[in-house]
């Protein structure tokens, strides 16, 4: 296993642009999730998907948020027009049913930044 | 609504002293994950907890699980300057998606 990769690993951007980051899970794992996680707070549910299906979403993923996970292996999240308020730490994390399906292995995290 | 609350918030430590952290939370579940956060970076996986009365220990760690009390506990022994970060516990929802949701963490600072 190389472990879950995100990228970027910090993105800048000015207010009112548009951002995509990038999840790579373990490979095989079926079960990926996005997390967010501001300054002195923790980790904060945003979506899940298990294989290509999205199944789960928080009602702090508004309309300008959206995930995909096309053919059930990378998934996408991307913020339109992003605000001052969407700066954080933006953590993916994948697991696998047959090892358990409660684990979850988590990547290094995008940094965002709105200006 | 599923709530972990930890306390304290912060904790600053003279080395070689002892303490622990609590988490609480709010409804059954028999699973508790305690993480590692250094400033700037990611989780790191210290103990995965998964029935009551479960206890584990790496190095100057131990964490244990009582699920009947809905409270786990994250001991430090001995502790050192290395351990200083943010520990955060969470606790999976059981509804079927696992998703974790996490306590509010606690950041430890241990003096020399």
């Amino acid at each position: 296993d190389t472990g879950v990769s995100q990228d970027p690993r910090h993105k800048i951007t000015k207010r009112g642009q548009n951002v995509t980051f990038r999840c790579d899970p373990i490979s095989e794992h079926n079960r990926l999730y996005w997390y967010r996680q501001t300054l002195g707070q923790g980790p904060e549910f945003l979506t899940y998907f298990q294989n290509e299906a999205q199944l789960e979403k928080s009602r702090l993923l508004s309309d300008r948020f959206s995930a995909e996970r096309p053919k059930g292996s990378f998934s996408t999240l991307e913020i339109q027009r992003t605000e001052q308020g969407d700066s954080a730490m933006y953590l993916c994390a994948s697991s696998l049913d047959a090892r358990g399906p409660y684990e979850q292995y988590f990547g290094p995290g995008t940094r965002l930044t709105v200006t | 609504e599923l709530k972990v609350e930890q306390n304290p918030l912060f904790l600053s430590m003279q080395e070689g002293k002892n303490y622990t952290i609590y988490c609480n939370y709010s409804t059954t579940s028999d699973r508790l994950y305690w993480y590692r956060q250094d400033p700037g970076k990611s989780l790191e996986s210290l103990f995965v907890l998964l029935s009551n009365g479960a206890v584990k220990q790496e190095g100057r760690l131990m964490a244990s699980l009582d699920t009947k009390a809905r409270l786990s506990t994250l001991h430090i022994t001995a502790a050192v300057h290395d351990l200083s970060a943010t520990y955060f516990c969470a606790v999976d929802d059981l509804s079927g998606t696992y998703k974790y949701i996490f306590g509010t963490g606690t950041r430890l600072k241990v003096l020399a």
